[in-house]
C-alpha cells in the first residue's frame, strides 16, 4: 500500500484565495483526521471523519475552513479566503480497525 | 482523554538507551497509552501502546507503573536517527479522538 498519500506538497499563495489540500486514505481505514502543525501551536486537530461522516469540527478554527469526505477514498480541506496565518503543515491521517494512525507526508502551506 | 505532561527536551548518547516519561495521574481504567513519534518534516509514526501490561515491539518497550498513573517508553539501543519528537497520548481504545500535546524532543547525541 503507498500510504496516505497528500497533494500538493508545498503550497504558496496570495492572502484572499482559496486554498485545496487532498488526501487519500489507505484503501480500507474507514476513519479520517486532518491536522494542523505550527511551531506555536504543535499538532492541532481540526476535524475527523468515520465512514466519510464528519464526527467533530471542533477543532476547525473558523467558517474560512471546510473539509469534506464524498467518498472512501478522497477528502479535501479548503480555506477560502486564505489568510497569513493559516500557514502551517497540514497533515491527513486514517485509521483502520486497529489502533494505529497512519500520517501522510503533509502539505506545507504558505499564505503570503 | 486523560492529559499527559512529559518533559520538553532530552538528550541520549548514541548506542545508549532512551528513557521517555510521561505523567498521565488522572488516566481512567479504560484508557490506554499510545506512543507516537514525529522526526523533522515527517507525518507522526505510531511506535507502542497498553493498558497496564509492559509492551515490547521491534521498535520500543513500553513500561507502565503498577497505579497507571505514569509510564516510560524505552529505545533500548537509540542511533542518530530516533532524534525526534515523541509524543505521549492517553486514549479510550477504540474511541476517536488522538489529540497530540508538545511531545518530548529527543536528541540523540554521537
Amino acid at each position: 500500500d503507498a500510504g496516505v498519500i497528500q497533494s500538493p506538497r508545498h503550497e504558496v499563495t496570495e492572502m484572499g484565495q482559496e486554498v485545496t489540500l487532498r488526501c487519500k486514505p489507505i484503501s480500507g481505514h474507514n476513519s479520517l483526521f486532518w491536522y494542523r502543525q505550527t511551531m506555536m501551536r504543535g499538532l492541532e486537530l481540526l476535524i475527523y471523519f468515520n465512514n466519510n461522516v464528519p464526527i467533530d469540527d471542533s477543532g476547525m478554527p473558523e467558517d474560512r475552513f471546510s473539509a469534506k469526505m464524498p467518498n472512501a477514498s478522497f477528502s479535501t480541506l479548503k480555506i477560502q479566503p486564505s489568510e497569513p496565518r493559516d500557514s502551517a503543515v497540514y497533515f491527513c491521517a486514517s485509521r483502520g480497525m486497529g489502533e494505529k494512525l497512519f500520517f501522510g507526508s503533509g502539505t506545507q502551506l504558505s499564505v503570503l | 482523554d486523560a492529559k499527559t505532561t512529559q518533559p520538553t527536551s532530552m538528550d541520549c548518547a548514541e548506542g545508549r538507551a532512551a528513557n521517555l516519561p510521561c505523567n498521565h495521574s488522572t488516566i481512567s481504567g479504560n484508557e490506554y497509552v499510545y506512543w507516537y513519534r514525529q522526526i523533522h518534516s515527517q507525518g507522526p509514526q505510531y511506535i507502542i501502546h497498553g493498558l497496564k501490561n509492559n509492551e515490547t515491539n521491534e521498535m520500543a518497550s513500553l513500561i507502565i507503573t503498577e497505579d497507571r498513573k505514569s509510564s516510560t517508553l524505552i529505545l533500548p539501543h537509540a542511533t542518530l536517527r530516533d532524534t525526534a519528537v515523541y509524543y505521549c497520548i492517553v486514549r479510550v481504545e477504540n474511541g476517536q479522538n488522538f489529540v497530540f500535546g508538545p511531545g518530548t524532543r529527543l536528541s540523540v547525541l554521537p
